[in-house]
C-alpha cells in the first residue's frame, strides 16, 4: 500500500542557512514523487518531481531533492534560505495501484519559517 | 493563459443549504481533480474525471457530487451543507493520470463555513 509521511510538521531555519524538509514515502511498484509549495491563502505550485530519471531533481527557485530507494526517501533541500521561501511544503508519492489506475498521496505538509 | 480558475473564493453557506462551487482549466486536460484540505491532514480526493463524461469517487465522496459535460468545467456541488464540510476545496488538472510526469496544475481554492 502507499503512503507518504513528512516527518516535521514545522520546521525554523534562519534565512541564509540550509534548509532540509524531510519525506518518506512506502509504494508497492515505482513511483513518482513530487513536492508542492503553497503560500498562506494561495494554490500548490509544483517545485519538483521525480519520475524514474536522475536520481537528484532539481526544481524552481534553488530548490532539489534527492530520490534514494534504498532509505524510501526524497528529502527536499536548499543550499540558503530566502524569506519568500517561507510557506507550507507537500511531498505527493503517485504509483499505479492494484487495479492498474494511478493513486496519489499528499503529505500532511510541513510548515516552514524562516528567521531574519 | 488563466490555468485552473476557482469561484468563488470564498463563501459561508447554513447547514442545510447547496452550492455549486466552479472549476475551469483553459489547457485541454483530460484530467480533473477535487480535493479538500483541513488542516493538519494534507489534501483528500473527493472526486475525480479522466475526460468530458466520466466522473469517480475519490476518498472522501459523500455529501458532495460533480458532473464534467465538457473538457474545461468540472463543478462540485454541495446538496445539504454540513459543518464537516468547512474546508478550503482545491480542484486541479492534469495532462495525464495519477499525475503523470507533468504534475497538477491547482486553483487557487475555495474557503467554505458552513454555520
Amino acid at each position: 500500500a502507499q503512503s507518504v509521511t513528512q516527518l516535521d510538521s514545522h520546521v525554523s531555519v534562519s534565512e541564509g542557512t540550509p534548509v532540509l524538509l524531510r519525506c518518506n514515502y512506502s509504494s508497492s511498484y515505482s513511483p513518482s514523487l513530487f513536492w508542492y509549495v503553497q503560500h498562506p491563502n494561495k494554490g500548490l505550485q509544483l517545485l519538483l518531481k521525480y519520475t524514474s530519471a536522475a536520481t537528484l531533481v532539481k526544481g524552481i527557485n534553488g530548490f532539489e531533492a534527492e530520490f534514494k530507494k534504498s532509505e524510501t526517501s526524497f528529502h527536499l533541500t536548499k543550499p540558503s534560505a530566502h524569506m519568500s521561501d517561507a510557506a507550507e511544503y507537500f511531498c505527493v508519492v503517485s504509483d499505479r495501484g492494484y487495479t492498474g489506475g494511478f493513486k496519489t498521496i499528499f503529505g500532511a505538509g510541513t510548515r516552514l519559517f524562516v528567521k531574519a | 493563459n488563466a490555468g485552473v480558475t476557482q469561484t468563488p473564493k470564498f463563501r459561508i453557506l447554513k447547514i442545510g443549504q447547496s452550492m455549486t462551487l466552479q472549476c475551469t482549466q483553459d489547457m485541454n486536460h483530460n484530467y480533473m481533480y477535487w480535493y479538500r484540505q483541513d488542516p493538519g491532514m494534507g489534501l483528500k480526493l473527493i472526486y475525480y474525471s479522466v475526460g468530458a463524461g466520466i466522473t469517480d469517487k475519490g476518498e472522501v465522496p459523500n455529501g458532495y457530487n460533480v458532473s464534467r459535460s465538457t473538457t474545461e468545467d468540472f463543478p462540485l456541488r454541495l446538496e445539504l451543507a454540513a459543518p464537516s464540510q468547512t474546508s478550503v476545496y482545491f480542484c486541479a488538472s492534469s495532462v495525464g493520470g495519477g499525475q503523470g510526469n507533468y504534475g497538477y496544475t491547482f486553483g487557487s481554492g475555495t474557503r467554505l463555513t458552513v454555520v
